[in-house]
């Protein structure tokens, strides 16, 4: 059964700084994996999605990297901004069956202090 | 562009009553779209998988006669918690894809408190 953990839980910077989060995965067949951000109370925004073939993905200031043999990604968030600040989530699209459900990571709350 | 809307964002309703979530993609046709369930500090937990015109497809331990699915357009999926008790308060997310290589577009999620 694939397990989605991600450390830290919660994070709190300085603004400025650069930042990695991490997520790990069980089972390395995954067919794509996908980050999200949340916000309190609202729904998830799309930040990258990285298919099983790519290492990693670009947009901005984030990058999010993908070693499927370790069952490992990481998003490195690079001058954060207190706007920033919100729960970062990853899922993993196991694909199996023919099915395309996502199995979401439990979170890392992160929070940049002006 | 890829835009779901979610409808209601807030519901506080007294239980027993039926309770009824929209789900829509405004500017894509969806081919699946996923409702999903999240309890405070938690993260999401799927709880079905609908696809257009056909049955949704329920994960283990989420009961489909008391969670309605229906999928009855490329644009709009709806789900209705019956007969609703306090239990069953949390935040519903709705998420759509056109297919398993483009990302999922959440909806802003629903609130739903039962007194």
């Amino acid at each position: 059964k694939q397990e989605v953990t991600q450390i830290p839980a919660a994070l709190s910077v300085p603004e400025g700084e650069n930042l990695v989060l991490n997520c790990s995965f069980t089972d390395s067949a995954i067919y794509n994996l996908q980050w999200f951000r949340q916000d309190p109370g609202k729904g998830l925004t799309s930040l990258l999605l990285i298919q099983s073939s790519q290492r990693e993905q670009t947009s901005g200031r984030l990058n999010a990297s993908l070693d499927k043999s370790s069952g490992r990604s990481t998003l490195y968030i690079a001058a954060s901004q207190p706007g920033d600040s919100a729960t970062y989530l990853c899922a993993v699209n196991p694909r199996t069956s023919g099915t395309y459900k996502y199995i979401f990571g439990t979170g890392t709350r992160l929070k940049v202090l002006a | 562009g890829a835009v779901v809307s979610q409808h209601p964002s807030w519901v506080i309703c007294k239980s027993g009553t039926s309770v009824k979530i929209e789900c829509r993609s405004l500017d894509f046709q969806a081919t699946t779209m996923f409702w999903y369930r999240q309890f405070p500090k938690q993260s999401l937990m799927l709880m079905a998988t609908s696809n257009e015109g056909s049955k949704a497809t329920y994960e283990q331990g989420v009961e489909k006669d008391k969670f309605l699915i229906n999928h009855a357009s490329l644009t709009l999926s709806t789900l209705t918690v019956t007969s609703a008790h306090p239990e069953d308060s949390s935040f519903y997310i709705c998420s759509a894809t056109t297919d398993s290589n483009q990302p999922q577009h959440f909806g802003d999620g629903t609130r739903l408190s039962i007194l």
